[in-house]
């Protein structure tokens, strides 16, 4: 199976959290990063969290880390049209290169 | 500060020719990757460079190459395009090679016909 897998669709009303979800299956990852990619742009990077810790939180943004399932979630409270994008998971170890899952395309509807 | 910036923004090729891209990382960043992402697919790393020489490589053959100059700026060639090869090209940045982030510029498209 793939290292990193996520959801590919998720379908949010404007104004609703969103849970962005992400399972992994190294145990020696070291950071896990959230990456936004909007049509025919780079990435992003919106958030990382180190492995030691179990939780994150930026403005919008919250991370949660549940080690011992190897799952990673990304919430976005108070969702708007501008989230609308595809939403990048990614682990690394030591070398601190990333290796991204496939994407998960947030639709965010009035 | 201006970010990562890439040259060119798209680019249409035949089979079988040879492609150069281009990359300049953040002013004061010495190490650049490489990735390509492939259509409903997240970025595969190709390469890294840092203070000039190659750190890291990716699983892609041999008619990938890339090189960084002394103002940290780098290229990445592709030989003997396939079909297969069309993508976007991105190109990331940090201060230094083992940085637990990095930034990505906006990408190279491109399509090989």
């Amino acid at each position: 199976g793939e290292d990193v897998e996520q959801s590919l669709f998720l379908s949010v009303r404007e104004g609703d959290s969103s849970v962005i979800n992400c399972t992994y299956t190294d145990s020696s990852s070291t950071y896990l990063y959230w990456y936004k990619q909007e049509p025919g742009a780079g990435l992003q990077l919106l958030t990382y969290i180190f492995s030691n810790m179990d939780m994150k939180q930026d403005q919008r943004l919250t991370v949660l880390l549940n080690k011992k399932d190897k799952h990673l979630s990304l919430r976005i409270a108070d969702t708007q049209t501008g989230d609308s994008a595809i939403y990048f998971c990614a682990e690394s170890r030591g070398s601190y290169i990333p290796t991204f899952g496939r994407g998960t395309s947030l639709i965010v509807h009035p | 500060d201006a970010g990562v910036t890439q040259s060119p923004t798209h680019l249409i090729k035949t089979r079988g020719q040879q492609v150069t891209l281009r990359c300049s990382p953040i002013s004061g960043h010495k190490s650049v990757s490489w990735y390509q992402q492939v259509l409903g697919q997240g970025p595969q790393f190709i390469f890294q460079y840092y203070e000039k020489e190659e750190r890291g490589r990716g699983n892609f053959p041999d008619r990938f190459s890339a090189r960084q100059f002394p103002n940290y700026s780098s290229e990445l060639n592709v030989n003997a395009l396939l079909l297969g090869d069309s993508a976007l090209y991105l190109c990331a940045s940090s201060i230094r090679q083992a940085q637990e982030t990095q930034y990505f510029g906006p990408g190279t498209r491109l399509l090989v016909l």
